[in-house]
């Protein structure tokens, strides 16, 4: 009964290196998302996607990018990694919209940009 | 402008008092849904209920209920007879349905309840 799995769950980068953030699901989900929490912020979203081969951007989706060439597979991938990107980040999943269905989560990536 | 507020950061109750978590939005969107999700030490956000904003009829599962009036613009949560088991951050969201395609929604900053034996 996996849901929707990340990896890694922590990662410590330097400032400027570059990473990717996997994200699976097997739930047969069309919609998937990328959100970040930060410290008392809530959650803010970067990324979604309504399908394979279709992304769009979210609220905060500088210094990021991602790809869905598969319906159950969703990276997220941190270019040149900055302090400001420190946080952590949780991939989602929704059978139908994310604003109007229920959201399933991942347990979350902690990461640390040094 | 879209925002849900929850002017509570943290509450520590004793097992078995009851506990109010608060939540008060604003949309332009006469159409809109609203959320709590818990999330509990182990990180992933687990969703507990989702209302429609045509729907304002107060529901109870098991010790949890939510009361939703659109008149003061709230959606408010209250745990009877708190467990241990409780203690988790607490997330309201409302969905921006100018995202619709994509499914945004907009969380408010979390209520960290700690529920002591």
């Amino acid at each position: 009964n996996a849901g929707v799995t990340q990896t890694p769950k922590f990662r410590i980068l330097k400032i400027g290196q570059s990473m990717t953030l996997q994200c699976t699901q097997d739930m047969n989900h069309n919609y998937m998302y990328w959100y970040r929490q930060d410290p008392g912020m809530g959650l803010k979203l970067i990324y979604y996607s309504v399908g394979a081969g279709i992304t769009d951007k979210g609220e905060v989706p500088n210094g990021y990018n991602v790809s869905r060439s598969t319906t159950e597979d969703f990276p997220l991938r941190l270019e040149l990694a900055a302090p400001s990107q420190t946080s952590v980040y949780f991939c989602a999943s929704s059978r139908t919209s994310g604003s109007t269905g229920e959201l399933f989560f991942g347990e979350g990536s902690r990461l640390t940009v040094l | 402008a879209q925002k849900v507020t929850q002017a509570q950061t943290e509450i520590s109750v004793v097992e078995k008092e009851d506990v109010t978590l608060d939540c008060v939005y604003e949309t332009r969107d006469t159409t809109y849904y609203l959320f709590w999700y818990k999330q509990p030490p182990s990180g992933e956000l687990v969703f507990l209920i989702r209302r429609n904003s045509f729907d304002e009829q107060n529901e109870i599962s098991g010790r949890y209920s939510w009361n939703f009036q659109k008149s003061t613009s709230s959606f408010n949560f209250t745990i009877t007879a708190s467990q241990v088991v409780d203690s988790a951050v607490y997330f309201c969201a409302l969905s921006d349905l100018v995202y619709n395609q994509g499914g945004k929604l907009i969380f408010g900053q979390g209520t960290e309840l700690s529920v002591k034996p």
